[in-house]
């Protein structure tokens, strides 16, 4: 049973507008989060990650937000860039070891 | 720092061939994982180190074997490959417990495998 789930596959936006990806997990011990951005042909490169003592963690135009009630996490990119035009992949973790990861959204920023 | 390599970048195999796909990390972190990605589906964990001479079995480890005799390597062996192990492997690592986000994980290239 997937216990990291990114329920949109596929997002387009405008560039310049706001990505908004989702990401929803059902394991309450999860506590340590993570986003990934992954290019065709190459390994995930990442992003940024929170862990459960914060609700938000910010690097650049990249922002983090966690709902632990909701086991909810999302990830917003402003503003978007043609360059942003990836896989996105969320995990989490209970221990910081082991991580399940999302299927994934793959993101199209349209000029 | 070239962070994590992987080799070879792409294989082929028969039923029944072994082979080991490298993995190396000059970070000085003292985790490393490995995980395979299949079409449509995230990333799973087959096996992973949290140090040297200490390997434990993540989600998919059936099929594989590893071994983490320092902290830079961590090999990952089929010993009898099967077209169900045909995937793209990654290679990870992250600082492990310690100061910081240490739970962040740091991915090679992959390997892409074929097994016929």
């Amino acid at each position: 049973d997937q216990q990291v789930k990114q329920n949109s596959p596929s997002l387009s936006v405008q560039e310049g507008r706001i990505s908004i990806l989702n990401c929803d997990y059902t394991n309450s011990m999860f506590d340590y989060f993570l986003w990934y951005k992954k290019y065709p042909a190459e390994g995930p490169t990442f992003l940024i990650s929170i862990s459960s003592i914060k609700d938000k963690n910010e690097d650049g135009r990249f922002t983090v937000f966690l709902n632990k009630s909701a086991k909810h996490l999302s990830l917003h990119i402003v503003p978007s860039q043609p360059g942003d035009s990836a896989v996105y992949f969320c995990a989490a973790s209970a221990t910081g070891n082991q991580f399940y990861f999302g299927t994934g959204t793959s993101l199209t920023v349209i000029p | 720092n070239a962070g994590v390599t992987q080799t070879p970048k792409f294989q082929v195999l028969k039923t029944g061939q072994s082979m080991t796909l490298q993995c190396a990390q000059d970070m000085n972190h003292e985790y490393m994982s490995w995980y395979r990605q299949d079409p449509g589906m995230g990333l799973r964990l087959i096996h992973y180190s949290v140090g040297a001479g200490i390997t434990d079995q993540g989600e998919v480890p059936n099929g594989y074997n590893v071994s983490r005799s320092t902290t830079e390597d961590f090999p990952l062996r089929l010993l009898s490959a099967a077209p169900s192990q045909t995937s793209v492997y990654f290679c990870a690592s992250s600082q492990g417990a310690g100061g910081g986000e240490w739970w962040t994980q740091y991915f090679g290239p992959g390997t892409r495998l074929l097994v016929l």
